[in-house]
């Protein structure tokens, strides 16, 4: 079946830290790959996306590549800052809905 | 003006009631869904209406029911409420027939059973 596999947190990094979540999937076929963020008390929203192997998406100084190889699709960015304190879902769309990951509660102290 | 919108934002109630929780999208989309978030912040995906109609009713208890009165709206009604019902519901909404992912969410409805 489909499934998003992603590390467990907490992360917890100082201001400019550079960060990576690591997510991994199982899907038949090629599925599109998301991230979504949550900010506290609020909904989810999409952070990034990439529909297809090799396609990198970004967005905020957040990136992430479709590996098809390795099944993965791992979040970074450069330097982090408190504003990016969330938690971080990433996730594949199957075609009735999109299924998360476990979610990756990421601190950031100044 | 909200995309997604979820009333009520915090339930508070006792085993055994029943309640409703709503939600309405003004984005013109065709499908809704309604995941659950537990307490460790896992989404699950419960239920999806495409133009009213019902296309997945993952793993839910049927004491969960719920009704798209249009296309906007998609209701959660649930019967005879138990502890481990207590949760976070968000109601999302995205275009039909989309490969992009992109779902818009509400802001969730915290239920909380006593």
């Amino acid at each position: 079946g489909n499934s998003v596999t992603q590390m467990e947190g907490p992360v917890t990094l100082s201001e400019e830290a550079f960060l990576t979540i690591n997510c991994t999937y199982t899907a038949t076929g090629y599925p599109s790959l998301f991230w979504y963020v949550q900010y506290p008390g609020e909904g989810l929203q999409l952070l990034l996306k990439a529909t297809k192997a090799d396609d990198k998406g970004s967005n905020k100084g957040f990136e992430a590549t479709y590996r098809k190889e390795t099944t993965s699709f791992h979040l970074e960015k450069g330097s982090v800052q408190v504003s990016d304190s969330a938690v971080y879902f990433c996730a594949l769309m199957t075609l009735t809905a999109l299924i998360f990951g476990k979610g990756t509660t990421l601190s950031v102290s100044s | 003006d909200t995309a997604v919108s979820q009333t009520p934002k915090y339930l508070v109630t006792q085993m055994g009631n029943d309640k409703s929780i709503k939600c309405e999208q003004n984005l013109g989309h065709d499908t809704m869904y309604w995941y659950k978030q537990d307490s460790k912040k896992f989404l699950k995906i419960m239920f999806s209406y495409n133009n009213k109609e019902l296309i997945i009713n993952e793993t839910v208890p049927n004491r969960f029911s719920p009704k798209s009165p249009d296309k906007a709206h998609l209701n959660l009604h649930i019967n005879s409420l138990e502890l481990g019902d207590s949760a976070v519901y968000f109601c999302a909404s995205s275009a039909m027939g989309t490969t992009t992912g992109e779902l818009f969410f509400g802001e969730g409805s915290r239920l909380t059973v006593l």
